[in-house]
C-alpha cells in the first residue's frame, strides 16, 4: 500500500469547512483512498473513499487530485465533535498475503475546532 | 442500527486468568479482524477471518486466540494474559470499508 503523508494537526473554527491534505505520490492505478477518523480512544470510524473522482457523502467530500497524488478531506461545517485524529489510508482491492485486509494507520491529522 | 460491538467495554484483569473479549457484527460481513492499539505504535492486527472457519495470524498473533464458529461473532481469547497485552482492542468487520467497533481497554496486573 502507498505511503501517506498528512500534517500533524490543524485547526478550524466552528461552523467553518475544515480541509485535511493528504499526499499519496506514490499511489498506483488501482489503489483507493480512504479517510477514517478516531476521536479519543473510541474506534476507527470510516468517513470516506474514493479512486479518481470526487466523493460526497453525508459526513464529507473527498477532493482527489487529477494525477491523483493528493487528495483533500472536506468538512464542509466543522462542529466541535469533529474534534479528532485524521487518518488518509491508500490500498488496494487485491492486497493480500500476511495480515490481509490489515489497515495501516499512520500519524494521521489532529484536528481541533474550536468555538 | 448497523454495528459491530465488543464486550467488555473495559477489563482489568491479573497474570493469568484466561478472558474472552466478544466481538458480534449484524451487517452479515465475511471478513472480520482484531487489532491492538498501543501509544506510538498505532493499531497493530492480531488476527483476521476471511469468513467462517477461515483465520489466520495477523501482525502480532503471540498471546491470543480466535475462533470463528458463526458469521457474526469473532471472539479474541487470552489464554494466560500478560502485563504486555495491557491494550486498547479493535474488532471490526467488512474489507472495503472496515468498520470498528468501540473498542476493549484491557489492563493486566
Amino acid at each position: 500500500d502507498a505511503k501517506t503523508t498528512q500534517p500533524p494537526s490543524m485547526d478550524c473554527a466552528e461552523g467553518r469547512a475544515a480541509n485535511l491534505p493528504c499526499n499519496h505520490s506514490t499511489i498506483s492505478g488501482n489503489e483507493y483512498v480512504y479517510w477514517y477518523r478516531q476521536i479519543h480512544s473510541q474506534g476507527p470510524q470510516y468517513i470516506i473513499h474514493g479512486l479518481k473522482n470526487n466523493e460526497t457523502n453525508e459526513m464529507a467530500s473527498l477532493i482527489i487530485t487529477e494525477d491523483r497524488k493528493s487528495s483533500t478531506l472536506i468538512l464542509p461545517h466543522a462542529t466541535l465533535r469533529d474534534t479528532a485524529v485524521y487518518y488518509c489510508i491508500v490500498r488496494g482491492y487485491n492486497a493480500g498475503g500476511t495480515s490481509y485486509g490489515k489497515l495501516t494507520f499512520g500519524q494521521g491529522t489532529i484536528l481541533t475546532v474550536h468555538p | 442500527e448497523a454495528q459491530v460491538t465488543q464486550n467488555p467495554r473495559y477489563l482489568i484483569t491479573v497474570t493469568g486468568k484466561k478472558l474472552t473479549v466478544t466481538c458480534s457484527q449484524n451487517m452479515n460481513h465475511e471478513y472480520m479482524s482484531w487489532y491492538r492499539q498501543d501509544p506510538g505504535l498505532g493499531l497493530r492486527q492480531i488476527y483476521y477471518s476471511m469468513n467462517v472457519e477461515v483465520t489466520d495470524k495477523g501482525d502480532v498473533p503471540e498471546g491470543y486466540k480466535v475462533s470463528r464458529k458463526e458469521k457474526r461473532n469473532f471472539p479474541l481469547i487470552l489464554e494466560s494474559p500478560s502485563p504486555n497485552q495491557t491494550s486498547l482492542y479493535f474488532c471490526a468487520s467488512s474489507l472495503y470499508p472496515q468498520y470498528f467497533g468501540p473498542g476493549t481497554r484491557l489492563t493486566v496486573l
